[in-house]
């Protein structure tokens, strides 16, 4: 069975820093993994889409890296704002399908 | 380009009642997905449509659950009857057809409250 597990859980951090968020995923066999933002009260919107041959991606402040041997992803936010205020959503597709199985995602609060 | 659209926004209603939720996706997107979402945990795909064609529905609990796509672009969601548990966020999302690595584009989600 196909598993995303998200960490930390909820994460706090001061506008203007960094912070990182981290995925694990047994997904088999895999395709893609993808990372979400999702606002309260909105449906998810995609930040990144890798497959097994990428290991870094960015979209703007946001960058994605995956580690293949390790099933592992992280995604990076850089110089946070306000607005980056959101849950972060893993997901991992198998085989050729791109319906992924999602994580609990990170709760990122970012204050001023 | 205007999103995927789903309406309601919210409904309340009482348990056993019937409820409906309706989803139009991005002009010229074949596929069509519905999600539910619970608080505090990731999507979960109840159906995946390929134009007019439910591909994927095993995780549809069929007693109550029923969806149709009937043109190929517009869907409804209906649940009949309603259960306490059922209260959750219902998301729609469509994807063009074609590779793997398709983006998938959500809809603002239905808000159901069972009381």
């Amino acid at each position: 069975k196909n598993q995303v597990e998200q960490s930390p859980q909820s994460l706090i951090i001061l506008e203007g820093k960094n912070c990182t968020l981290q995925c694990n995923y047994t997904v088999s066999p895999f395709s893609n993994l993808r990372w979400y933002k999702q606002d309260t009260g909105r449906g998810p919107v995609s930040l990144t889409i890798m497959t097994f041959s990428e290991n870094t991606k960015s979209n703007g402040r946001y960058t994605a890296t995956l580690d293949a041997d390790t099933k592992q992803s992280s995604l990076h936010i850089t110089a946070s704002q306000l607005s980056d205020s959101a849950s972060y959503i893993c997901g991992g597709a198998s085989g050729g399908s791109y319906i992924p199985t999602f994580g609990r995602g990170t709760s990122l609060i970012v204050h001023p | 380009e205007a999103g995927v659209v789903q309406s309601p926004r919210y409904k309340i209603i009482e348990k056993k009642q019937p409820v409906a939720f309706w989803c139009n996706p991005i002009s010229g997107h074949n596929t069509l997905y519905w999600y539910l979402q619970n608080l505090g945990q990731g999507p979960e795909l109840l159906i995946r449509y390929e134009n007019e064609e439910a591909v994927d529905d095993s995780q549809l609990p069929k007693d109550r659950f029923s969806a149709e796509r009937l043109k190929g672009v517009d869907s409804t969601l209906k649940i009949q009857p309603a259960e306490l548990g059922d209260s959750a966020v219902y998301l729609c999302a469509s994807s063009s057809s074609g590779s793997g690595g398709n983006t998938q584009y959500f809809g603002p989600g239905t808000r159901l409250t069972v009381l």
